[in-house]
């Protein structure tokens, strides 16, 4: 089953403008995580949040965490072509595996 | 060893037929995961390895499927008697104890059933 919700599922925005996109999940974690998959293709590993941490900085990605909420935020600033991609967050439940959730679907247009 | 390696990257099988697909994680890493992915969902967990111990299973994976991972290095994720359902991409991910769950993915298997 899912555990993570993003928001929104589809994004449009031009070359150069900031994409943000959320991410709700169900029951408490031990850390979150970003990922970026490129159409029909692996996935690749953005950023990790601890439940203890409220916001983590990566180059032009950043994350905060509302573990009160029990959401997530990704900013990615100064977006380019190459920022393409379906982005999902994925949380550790302390069980030793990620449950995704649907993904959100972010096409820069430049 | 640049990174986690799926073989074959895509298949396609008449349905009734078996299939396996192989994944060879990043050489140090001990612990190996099996997910399954469907067009416009997150990918789902199936099972995953701790060296060559298959630690835990979801019930998403039915007794068609079996995984091995016989040396705790390269694994296989078998499918028996394919079914139209189990069209998906089925992607291999390892990680490291001690470095928590962050996950290094292969470029997945995509399997069509006809």
């Amino acid at each position: 089953s899912q555990q993570g919700e993003e928001d929104p599922q589809a994004l449009s925005i031009q070359e150069g403008e900031n994409a943000t996109m959320n991410c709700s999940y169900k029951t408490s974690i031990n850390n979150l995580q970003w990922y970026r998959q490129n159409s029909g293709r692996g996935l690749v590993h953005l950023i990790l949040i601890r439940s203890n941490e409220r916001e983590k900085h990566s180059g032009r990605l950043r994350v905060t965490l509302d573990t009160s909420k029990k959401s997530s935020s990704l900013l990615i600033t100064a977006s380019r072509a190459a920022d393409t991609a379906s982005y999902f967050c994925a949380t550790d439940l302390g069980d030793q595996k990620l449950t995704f959730g649907t993904g959100t679907r972010l096409t820069i247009i430049p | 060893d640049t990174g986690v390696s799926q073989d074959p990257r895509h298949k396609i099988t008449k349905r009734g037929q078996n299939v396996t697909f192989r994944c060879d994680p990043i050489s140090e890493h001990n612990r190996l995961y099996w997910y399954r992915q469907t067009l416009g969902q997150g990918p789902e967990f199936l099972t995953y390895f701790q060296n060559e111990a298959q630690l835990e299973k979801s019930r998403l994976l039915s007794d068609r499927f079996s995984a091995e991972r016989p040396k705790g290095s390269f694994s296989t994720l078998e499918i028996q008697r394919t079914e139209q359902g189990d069209s998906a991409m089925y992607l291999c991910a390892s990680s490291l104890v001690g470095r928590g769950t962050e996950a290094f993915f292969g470029q997945g298997t995509r399997l069509t059933v006809v």
